[in-house]
């Protein structure tokens, strides 16, 4: 079985300060890895995927993750955020072959002037 | 420009009652997918399917149901329903792959049980 862990439930951040937004995940097969953000009162909407090839991707709004499988991480990050990057966060994982997606429990970021 | 609704957004009901949530997607895919958000246990799936005719039960399934007529529709139905059910549901899809297309969400529908 499928399993992701957001350790952080919630991470404050002043604005323009860089943050990392942790993501472990546990699979016996190869996996693809997503990270979707949530702003308030909305639905999910996609930030990057990891699916192969190179493990440092790059996303939209200048998020960045980076996949290491021997540490099975995803762990997000961005090195200078805005007040608009407040939102919920949340890591995904599945497998080749499956077309379901396993979720963690989310990070709330918080940032502030 | 294609895109999911879901209906209504918001909605309070009584313990008991039977309650249908709408979701329609014009993306025409193949895949669709019902979750519950609640705080501290992030998305969790109920139901979902693969195509029409098409319905599979996930790890929340109690208590609801689906069914797939078309492409474009998945209603999530609450049979009875309960105060535990009270949460904010959204649906999504995505098109048929081996696991690597993204998911497009709903805005969702805040479900009181009253």
């Amino acid at each position: 079985a499928q399993s992701v862990t957001q350790l952080d439930s919630q991470v404050p951040v002043f604005e323009e300060a860089p943050v990392e937004l942790r993501c472990n995940y546990s699979s016996s097969v190869s996996v693809y890895l997503f990270w979707y953000v949530q702003y308030p009162n909305q639905g999910l909407q996609l930030l990057l995927k990891y699916l192969s090839g190179s493990t440092l991707v790059k996303g939209i709004n200048g998020f960045e993750a980076e996949f290491n499988k021997s540490q099975t991480s995803f762990h997000l990050r961005k090195p200078s955020v805005h007040i608009s990057d407040t939102a919920e966060y949340f890591c995904a994982v599945t497998s080749w072959g499956f077309q379901k997606l396993v979720f963690g429990t989310g990070t709330r970021l918080l940032v502030s002037p | 420009d294609a895109e999911i609704t879901q209906s209504p957004r918001h909605k309070i009901t009584e313990t008991g009652r039977q309650v249908t949530l709408a979701c329609h997607q014009t993306w025409n895919h193949n895949n669709m997918f019902w979750y519950r958000q609640d705080l501290g246990h992030g998305l969790r799936l109920i139901h979902y399917s693969y195509g029409v005719q098409d319905t599979n039960k996930g790890e929340v399934s109690d208590g609801y149901s689906v069914s797939r007529s078309n492409t474009e529709d998945l209603p999530l139905t609450l049979e009875s329903a309960a105060s535990s059910q009270t949460s904010v549901y959204f649906c999504a899809s995505s098109a048929e792959s081996s696991g690597s297309n993204e998911q497009y969400f709903g805005p969702g529908t805040r479900l009181t049980v009253t």
